[in-house]
């Protein structure tokens, strides 16, 4: 089955400066790829996401990059801020699998005043 | 992910007893799945319906049950045969078998001692 691994599990930032979560996956089969953010104690909620015939794909600060030969993508967050702060997890979905979403162990992100 | 509701918040069971989770969504959705998230790791798939009157099991399905009786209703039973119960459970719903994008309920936090 698909497997996800994600990176860092811990980013702190200063306000204002850039994130990056990096996730691996390791089914070539996979084509759809989701973020998610989860404040505590809450749903995680969809914030972008990305399909295999595409590169890549911006949200105003936030834009996610796909690599299929690697089999990696990322997220990015510019000039961030205190509400950024989450955990945040990636996901990918193998075609024709039931749409069956494998996660990453996800990223606590901290943004630094 | 307004439409998808869970009951209860919270839920407290004695060890060796069956509770049942409640999922209901007002969206119209085929698709319906049900996670476990434990602190530290990301989300894993329980089980998951494609269409009324059918579900598969996803990647950690032992010890626990489903069923689809209602296009709108997907409840999940953890039953006693269930190892480490203890954890917060997100259902989550998608629109049909052709879309990826899984919109997530608020959740139930499950303690049994």
């Amino acid at each position: 089955g698909e497997n996800v691994e994600q990176h860092p599990s811990t980013l702190s930032v200063q306000e204002g400066d850039s994130a990056v979560i990096k996730c691996t996956y390791s089914d070539s089969a996979s084509n759809y790829f989701p973020w998610y953010k989860q404040e505590l104690g809450k749903r995680p909620q969809l914030i972008i996401d990305i399909r295999s015939n595409v590169g890549e794909k911006k949200d105003q600060r936030i834009a996610v990059t796909l690599n299929k030969t690697a089999k990696h993508f990322s997220l990015h967050i510019t000039e961030t801020q205190p509400e950024d702060s989450a955990v945040y997890f990636c996901a990918a979905s193998i075609r024709g699998g039931g749409n069956k979403l494998t996660f990453g162990t996800g990223t606590q992100l901290k943004v630094e005043l | 992910d307004g439409g998808i509701t869970q009951s209860p918040k919270y839920l407290f069971r004695k060890e060796g007893q069956n509770v049942t989770l409640s999922c209901e969504q007002n969206l119209n959705h085929d698709a319906m799945y049900w996670y476990r998230q434990d602190p530290g790791q990301g989300l894993r798939l329980i089980y998951y319906s494609q269409i009324v009157n059918d579900f598969q099991k996803g990647d950690i399905a032992e010890g626990y049950s489903v069923s689809r009786e209602k296009k709108e209703s997907f409840p999940l039973t953890v039953t006693s045969a269930q190892k480490n119960p203890t954890a917060f459970y997100l259902c989550a719903s998608s629109p049909d078998r052709e879309s990826h994008e899984q919109y997530f309920g608020p959740g139930t936090r499950l303690t049994v001692t």
